[in-house]
């Protein structure tokens, strides 16, 4: 079964920090999707990343960054120079074909608290 | 391009009522997907629909159910509601299938009492 695992239930850091959240997947596809979204206290899950199990090239977005290795089936997410607006809940997804189709599951979420 | 929107966003029904929740997929999105968070058991998905079609179900019991239209507009409903169906329901829309990057709607917020 497709499991996801962000270890970090909150972290806490002041504002410039640099700061990485973890994500483990447990899967036996060789074919997924891994996903970042981030909730802010509004509530509505915002989009960050999506990444398929072939590339496992890192990428940055501003002052965004994410890691992906296959070899320890992780895809975290660093902040760099963190900022007040940054804090949030933080979700890590995985989408593979179970026998009903496509299905995501979701990581339990890291709640950031980034302060002034 | 208008986000996936979805009403209503409060809700407070009582034990045993149904309810109704709807969905606007971005235009263009044919697959909506719906999901469940609350603060024990996290985001767990409900079901998919593409096509007006049910594509796929999450672990939940008969008593949630949902249905696409042929515009991608999509309902769900809950019927003899309980305490713990008390959540933030969500709902995603995406292209084709839930692999693509799925957008979220802000939620409606089911109370039960």
């Amino acid at each position: 079964a497709q499991k996801v695992t962000q270890a970090q239930t909150e972290i806490s850091v002041v504002e410039k920090e640099d700061v990485t959240l973890d994500c483990v997947y447990e899967t036996r596809d060789t074919t997924y999707y891994l996903f970042w979204y981030k909730q802010p206290p509004s509530g509505e899950l915002v989009f960050l990343i999506r990444r398929n199990s072939f590339d496992e090239q890192n990428e940055i977005s501003g002052r965004y960054s994410w890691n992906f290795q296959k070899s320890t089936s992780s895809f975290n997410f660093t902040i760099t120079a963190s900022q007040v607006v940054d804090s949030a809940v933080y979700f890590c997804a995985l989408s593979e074909r179970g026998t009903g189709g496509f299905k995501t599951i979701f990581g339990a979420g890291t709640r950031l608290f980034v302060k002034a | 391009k208008a986000g996936v929107t979805q009403t209503p966003r409060y809700l407070i029904k009582t034990r045993g009522q149904q309810v109704t929740l709807s969905c606007s997929p971005i235009s263009g999105h044919r697959s909506v997907s719906w999901y469940q968070q609350t603060p024990g058991q996290g985001l767990q998905f409900l079901f998919e629909y593409f096509s007006e079609t049910q594509r796929n179900k999450g672990n939940f019991p008969g008593r949630f159910s949902g249905r696409q239209f042929s515009n991608s507009r999509s309902e769900m409903n809950v019927s003899t509601l309980e305490l713990g169906d008390s959540a933030l329901y969500l709902c995603a829309s995406s292209f084709s299938t839930s692999t693509d990057t799925q957008y979220f709607g802000p939620g409606t917020r089911l109370t039960v009492l």
